[in-house]
């Protein structure tokens, strides 16, 4: 079966820096994704890691640990707008793709 | 480029009726797509995938004869909801792919069905 955990929720400081860990427990591994998805819409295209390392990509970077199971989005310089709900996603065995519960992030000022 | 749209993008039904939902991909042919749903505060959850001209692969305590998908073109695959109950209030969001794997997934703007 697959299983992957995340924080329900966070909280961070405009401008700030925060780490939104994943970890998972998949059959199979064939890549790890990161989506945002802000409140009543579709989740957006964040990142994909399938290598051990990290992945930078702007204000967004991503890091995966295959032997641990583990997986973190690193968000800087933060926005307002960057509140929103971090979806992290493992393309399993099978290619099937799992979601996590979501990690709600708030912004304050 | 990679747009997806859905439509509705809301609608209320009553407890009964049938539901169906269109998800068009506009720039592209998707040779595979995907129907997820997602209810408050929980993970999207993979309800079926459709390869265009086949029938749709449901995943495991998705009823088939309740959630029919029809995937009749590279461009458009529908799924209605039928004889909708409260409890299949949710949102349902579909991905279409231009390959046969999940690794490129393009998501439509989802559908927020809400059963009376």
């Amino acid at each position: 079966g697959q299983n992957i955990d995340q924080p329900t929720e966070m909280t961070a400081t405009e401008g700030a820096i925060v780490q939104i860990n994943c970890t998972y427990q998949t059959s199979g591994f064939n890549g790890l994704f990161w989506y945002q998805q802000h409140a009543g819409e579709a989740p957006t295209f964040l990142s994909y890691n399938v290598l051990d390392g990290l992945e930078e990509k702007g204000r967004f970077s991503s890091f995966l640990s295959r032997s641990k199971g583990y997986s973190y989005l690193l968000l800087k310089e933060l926005q307002m707008k960057d509140s929103a709900s971090y979806l992290c996603a493992v393309l399993g065995g099978s290619y099937q793709l799992t979601f996590g519960k979501g990690t709600k992030l708030s912004v304050i000022p | 480029g990679a747009v997806v749209s859905q439509h509705p993008s809301r609608v209320i039904c009553k407890s009964g009726t049938s539901v169906k939902i269109e998800c068009r991909s506009l720039d592209f042919q998707a040779t595979t797509m995907f129907w997820y749903r997602q209810f408050p505060k929980q993970s999207l959850m993979l309800m079926a995938t459709s390869n265009e001209g086949s029938k749709a692969t449901y995943e495991q305590g998705v009823e088939k004869d309740k959630f029919l998908i029809n995937h009749a073109s590279l461009t458009l695959s529908t799924l209605t909801v039928t004889s909708a109950h409260p409890e299949d209030s949710s949102f349902y969001i579909c991905s279409a792919s231009p390959g046969t794997n999940h690794y490129e997934q393009y998501f439509g703007p989802g559908t927020r069905l809400t059963v009376t």
